[in-house]
């Protein structure tokens, strides 16, 4: 099975800081990767798919990028309600998925 | 504008069957080639996806929860279940039911969650 680590698992930054989280898959899985915003008692919302694709309606400030087994998500400037917990996703149809173990972005 | 509901039991005892249904609105289940899936996360904690069906019916689950898992599906109904088998209290968690359409087969629409708790 492909396992996905993020890196790290908790950050605390400022309103405007530039964040980067890190997801590395145990095997090439291409661009079949998503990223996922999650704040609590909410279901994640869709921010990244293919990688590097904008899901309609986010923000432009995220951005996503890499492929075969190194991925980030980047925010350009943090905003006050960008502070969540974020995860990827591992979505190739040939294999069984599986989510990174989460990103959670805190306040500085 | 496509809407997905979970439904079922919020406490199951212990050894006993969790039986979860989502209903999905806003479009025919029969007109998508998409997956349709089930995820938990217990609280305070981290996303794990048990298992999704194709429209057609084919399955495929998480290795983890494989030998206690059966994700069906109803397109009569619109709407598509999980069972998961002998339950303890580790599979207390909230369930989502979730939408993964082609080509990517990203989540794009979940369901709110439904709280299960596992207790005599």
């Amino acid at each position: 099975d492909i396992q996905l680590t993020q890196s790290p698992s908790f950050l605390s930054a400022s309103v405007g800081d530039r964040v980067t989280i890190t997801c590395r898959a145990s095997q090439d899985i291409s661009s079949y990767l998503a990223w996922y915003q999650q704040k609590p008692g909410k279901a994640p919302n869709l921010l990244i798919y293919g990688a590097s694709t904008l899901q309609s309606g986010v923000p432009s400030r995220f951005s996503g990028s890499g492929s075969g087994t190194e991925f980030t998500l980047t925010i350009s400037s943090l905003q006050p309600e960008d502070f969540a917990t974020y995860y990827c996703q591992q979505l190739n149809s040939y294999l069984t998925w599986t989510f990174g173990q989460g990103t959670k972005v805190e306040i500085k | 504008q496509v809407q997905l509901q979970e439904s079922g039991p919020g406490l199951v005892r212990p050894s006993q069957t969790l039986s979860l249904t989502c209903t999905v609105s806003g479009g025919s289940m029969s007109s998508y080639n998409h997956y349709w899936s089930w995820i938990r996360q217990p609280a305070g904690k981290g996303l794990e996806w048990i298992g999704r069906i194709y429209t057609g019916g084919s399955t495929n689950y998480n290795p983890s929860l494989k030998s206690r898992v059966t994700v069906s599906i109803d397109t009569s109904k619109n709407q598509f279940s999980l069972k998961l088998s002998s339950v303890t209290a580790a599979d207390t968690a909230v369930y989502y039911c979730a939408r993964a359409p082609p080509p990517s087969y990203y989540f794009d629409y979940w369901g709110q969650g439904t709280l299960v708790t596992v207790s005599s």
